[in-house]
């Protein structure tokens, strides 16, 4: 059974913090992508990685940073949080679409609320 | 750049009613088009996909969808609801060129009266 973890469900941090969002899969998937998740928006990817230490920008990448060191971990940084990223931040991983079997699987989220 | 619209975004039904909702992209070349499914409290998961062959796929919970290209369609239908069905569900499009991104649709609430 696939499993995304990420390293904290609610976090509440103050306007400047530099904020590390922890996102680990287990099942040695190339493609890992961070989103946030907003009423009324939907899922809108901010960046999404396909190998270690490769990135893409997403669509709103804005604001954020990631880094992939370890081809199961992939981490989300907001370098300076600002309440405008109050969101609900959800990790997923899949593996490379030639492999036949692709769909992505997704974290329990994190919902990050900036005061 | 790449787009997906879901039409319904509040969907309230009560229950053994059908269930459609509507989702087109505007990518114009070879797609993968999926719909997750959100049950409050739970990560999202996938429901059903379609990546080739039979235009009708069916997925977990009675769920099916149709591929219908020349509408850039992939809409999504159940014959007969339960309560249980009740939670958010997006549609999702990936294009097989280039970076394997996946761009999702702003989702549908479904409601089931009991």
């Amino acid at each position: 059974d696939v499993k995304v973890t990420q390293s904290s469900r609610y976090l509440v941090k103050r306007t400047g913090e530099k904020v590390f969002l922890e996102c680990v899969q287990d099942m040695d998937h190339e493609n890992m992508f961070w989103y946030r998740q907003d009423p009324g928006l939907g899922l809108r990817l901010i960046y999404f990685s396909y190998d270690v230490k490769m990135k893409e920008k997403g669509d709103i990448p804005e604001g954020y940073s990631v880094s992939r060191e370890k081809k199961e971990r992939f981490s989300l940084i907001l370098e300076s949080a600002s309440t405008n990223q109050t969101s609900m931040y959800l990790c997923a991983s899949s593996p490379h679409l030639g492999q036949g079997k692709y769909e992505q699987y997704f974290g329990p989220g994190t919902r990050l609320t900036v005061t | 750049a790449q787009s997906v619209s879901q039409h319904n975004h509040h969907v309230i039904l009560s229950e053994a009613a059908s269930l459609e909702l509507g989702c087109n992209y505007s990518y114009g070349g070879t797609v993968n088009l999926f719909w997750y499914v959100q049950y409050p409290g739970q990560h999202l998961q996938l429901l059903l996909k379609y990546f080739s062959g039979d235009p009708l796929v069916k997925g977990i919970k009675g769920f099916e969808a149709e591929f219908i290209k020349s509408k850039f369609s992939f809409n999504l239908r159940k014959p007969s609801v339960q309560w249980s069905d009740t939670a958010e569900y997006f549609c999702a499009v990936l294009n097989s060129g280039g970076y394997q991104k996946v761009t999702f649709g702003i989702g549908t609430k479904l409601q089931v009266i009991p």
